[in-house]
């Protein structure tokens, strides 16, 4: 157990619908990142933030989007769901910015009908 | 485009083998190298990070080596087990915060 927790673990959804992922990190981490796992792709960076502030972005669709708030969770909003969308999604966080190991949750798996 | 190449893109070897594993990423590009294994049905967990030029980790029967001047990483890992069994990735720090770059991965399958 790595000490970030992710909910849900699985999602069902239609096209067109929006959904939320929630990311908490481990106790005393400040940085939060997002990663896709497709079936046929590897492990896609989406995006970091750090404090509370946007730190780095990926190829993130402007469809997704994501927040940490000041309890220092985050959410990964996706909108307009196509069948593309139907991946993996971890949450990650680590203790600096940047340089250190990061800790991955659990996964939530998204499967777009 | 950042490009991280790993070889080869799956092992398999009896228990007792070593083995090891190569993760190429352009060397005008370093800021740091990560090396993660990832068992089915959890998430990838960390192994070593590495930042300077001739870096040696080790972990118990796993170590990894580290080169920038000429682009590339091994993982070894020694007398296999049937538990080292899992996907192997590295990935480059690309130096835009703790953004990571991961390569495809090296399936390993260790029998016993």
């Amino acid at each position: 157990d790595s000490g970030v927790t992710q909910t849900p673990k699985h999602l069902i959804t239609a096209t067109g619908q929006r959904v939320t992922l929630r990311c908490s990190p481990r106790s005393g981490d400040l940085s939060v990142y997002w990663y896709q796992q497709s079936l046929d792709q590897g492990l896609q960076f989406l995006i970091q933030y750090y404090n509370g502030e946007e730190r780095a972005k990926g190829n993130i669709l402007e469809r997704f989007s994501a927040q940490q708030f000041p309890d220092l969770h985050s959410e990964l909003n996706l909108s307009s769901l196509e069948l593309g969308d139907s991946a993996l999604y971890f949450c990650a966080s680590s203790v600096r910015d940047s340089g250190n190991e990061q800790f991955f949750g659990p996964g939530t798996r998204l499967t777009v009908l | 485009i950042l490009n991280v190449e790993q070889s080869p893109q799956s092992l398999h070897v009896q228990e007792g083998d070593s083995t090891n594993f190569t993760c190429s990423f352009p060397s005008s590009n370093f800021y740091a190298l990560h090396w993660y294994r990832w068992e089915t049905a959890k998430s990838p967990e960390a192994l070593f990070v590495m930042t300077l030029n001739g870096d040696e980790k080790k972990k118990g029967r796993i170590s990894a080596t580290l080169n920038t001047k000429e682009g590339y990483s091994y993982l070894y890992i020694k007398g296999s087990q049937p538990e080292d069994s899992a996907t192997y990735l590295c990935a480059l720090g690309s130096g835009q915060g703790g953004k990571l770059i991961f390569g495809q991965g090296t399936e390993l399958s260790v029998k016993p």
